[in-house]
């Protein structure tokens, strides 16, 4: 079993819409939830972090995390065409415990 | 320079050669990371340093040897590579270590193994 699961997409949506990127783990010992975001050919560079349960909104980007269903997503809106990129999950624990998912594609359709 | 550099940017190398990636961070953290990016796969952690002293060695081939000097400089001397090792090979930096921190990661090396 993998410790991040993510679609891997690709995940298409018109200019102006919600896009939604969901992703699961394994571990219930999981502590930190991130989202990165990596543009084709570039290093990945970070969205959002959350740490407890429930949502954390920053401009234009929401987290969820529920703990209890082992599930983190982050939600776009206003897509743009500038979002057009692989959004990575990454969970880690203590104990130097990193794991990243496969990334989903987005694309934002103008 | 701010924040990750990294050099070279491409390596193109046989399986015979030693070659060295160096890694350097101008953010003032204490510890640093090595991944591997292969396609279609998620980032694997190869090593992690903190405060210079190597923390975490996740099953890493021998024929990867990282190195770190000092809290700025990360290294990792490849030897003996096989094709299946080219990927793209990010370094990455944050605060102290803990699974709290964000990592805030280089451009990385593509790395091709002939």
């Amino acid at each position: 079993q993998k410790e991040v699961e993510q679609n891997s997409g690709p995940l298409s949506v018109p200019e102006g819409a919600i896009a939604s990127l969901n992703c699961t783990y394994s571990d219930r010992g999981s502590q930190s939830f991130f989202w990165y975001r990596q543009y084709s050919g570039k290093s990945p560079e970070l969205i959002m972090s959350i740490y407890s349960n429930g949502d954390k909104e920053d401009g234009r980007f929401t987290a969820q995390l529920n703990k209890a269903s082992q599930y983190v997503s982050l939600l776009i809106r206003d897509s743009q065409p500038s979002d057009s990129a692989t959004y990575l999950c990454a969970v880690t624990r203590t104990g130097n415990q990193f794991y990243f998912g496969t990334g989903t594609s987005l694309t934002v359709i103008p | 320079e701010t924040g990750v550099t990294q050099t070279p940017r491409h390596l193109v190398m046989g399986m015979t050669n030693k070659k060295s990636l160096k890694c350097e961070q101008h953010l003032g953290h204490n510890a640093m990371y090595w991944y591997k990016q292969s396609a279609k796969k998620p980032l694997e952690l190869m090593f992690v340093y903190s405060l210079e002293e190597r923390v975490e060695n996740n099953s890493v081939p021998s024929r990867f040897s990282p190195e770190c000097p000092n809290s700025s400089h990360l290294f990792l001397h490849l030897h003996t590579l096989q094709p299946e090792d080219s990927a793209l090979y990010l370094c990455a930096s944050s605060q102290e270590g803990l699974h709290t921190d964000t990592q805030y990661f280089g451009p990385g090396t593509r790395l091709t193994v002939l």
